[in-house]
C-alpha cells in the first residue's frame, strides 16, 4: 500500500532556509502536495506538484521532485517565526481518491 | 462562505458511549474524509467517500462508521469498540478532479473520560 514518510521535527534560524524532506513508495503516485498545520486548526494547502515535474516554485516556496528516487522536498526561502507550524506531504494517484499523508515535519524557528 | 465545517470543536465522552462528529461541507465536494491526528503518527485515513451513498474503510477503520446519505454531509460515529478513541478527528472535502486541494475543517478534540 502507500506510505509516506517525513521527520518528525526540523530546527532553522530566522532568515536561513528550511528544507523538509518527504519519501513515498507508490510509483502510481500523480500528485504530490504539501498542506500547513497550525497548532489546533486544520491543514491548509501550501502547493503541489504533478508527478511529470520535476520543480515548482512559487515566491518563497520550492518543491523539488525526483520520481526515481520518489522523493519530495520542500524548501522555504528566509524562513519566518509565522513559518512555525507542522508540515505535510501528500500523495495521491488517478483511478483513486484516496489521500494519504505522511507523518508530519515540526518546523520550529530558532531567532 | 463556502466551506467545511467540524462540530463539536471538543468532545467528552464516557467509556461505552458512541459519539458522532458532525462534518458538512457547502463547497459542492463529491469526496469527503476522515483523517485521525495523534502526535507522531501524521493523518492516518479512517474512512473516505467518493460520492453519496457510497464509502471505503481506510486504513483504520476499526470501531468507526460512517454515512454518505447527502452530499453535503459525512458524520463520523466513533463507537464503543475504537479502543483509544482519543485524539484529534480532521474532516476533508475535494471535488473528484485529482489536481484540486482537499479543504480541511478545524478538527473536533475527542477525550474519552
Amino acid at each position: 500500500g502507500e506510505d509516506v514518510e517525513q521527520s518528525l521535527f526540523l530546527s532553522v534560524r530566522e532568515g536561513d532556509s528550511s528544507v523538509i524532506n518527504c519519501t513515498y513508495t507508490d510509483s502510481s503516485s500523480t500528485y504530490l502536495y504539501w498542506y500547513k498545520q497550525e497548532p489546533g486548526a486544520g491543514l491548509q494547502l501550501l502547493t503541489y506538484i504533478f508527478s511529470n515535474m520535476d520543480m515548482k516554485q512559487d515566491q518563497r516556496l520550492t518543491v523539488l521532485l525526483n520520481k526515481k528516487d520518489k522523493h519530495l522536498s520542500l524548501r522555504i526561502a528566509d524562513t519566518q517565526t509565522g513559518d512555525s507550524a507542522i508540515y505535510f506531504c501528500a500523495e495521491s494517484n488517478f483511478g483513486n481518491e484516496k489521500l494519504t499523508f505522511g507523518t508530519g515535519t515540526r518546523l520550529t524557528i530558532i531567532p | 462562505d463556502g466551506g467545511i465545517t467540524q462540530s463539536p470543536k471538543y468532545l467528552f465522552r464516557k467509556e461505552g458511549q458512541n459519539v458522532t462528529l458532525s462534518c458538512e461541507q457547502n463547497l459542492n465536494h463529491d469526496a469527503m474524509y476522515w483523517y485521525r491526528q495523534d502526535p507522531g503518527q501524521g493523518l492516518r485515513l479512517i474512512y473516505y467517500s467518493q460520492i453519496v451513498n457510497d464509502f471505503q474503510k481506510g486504513d483504520i477503520a476499526e470501531g468507526y462508521s460512517v454515512s454518505r446519505e447527502k452530499k453535503e454531509s459525512f458524520p463520523l460515529t466513533v463507537t464503543s469498540a475504537q479502543k483509544n478513541p482519543t485524539a484529534f478527528y480532521l474532516c476533508a472535502s475535494r471535488h473528484r478532479d485529482k489536481s484540486t486541494e482537499a479543504f480541511f475543517g478545524q478538527g473536533t478534540r475527542l477525550t474519552v473520560v
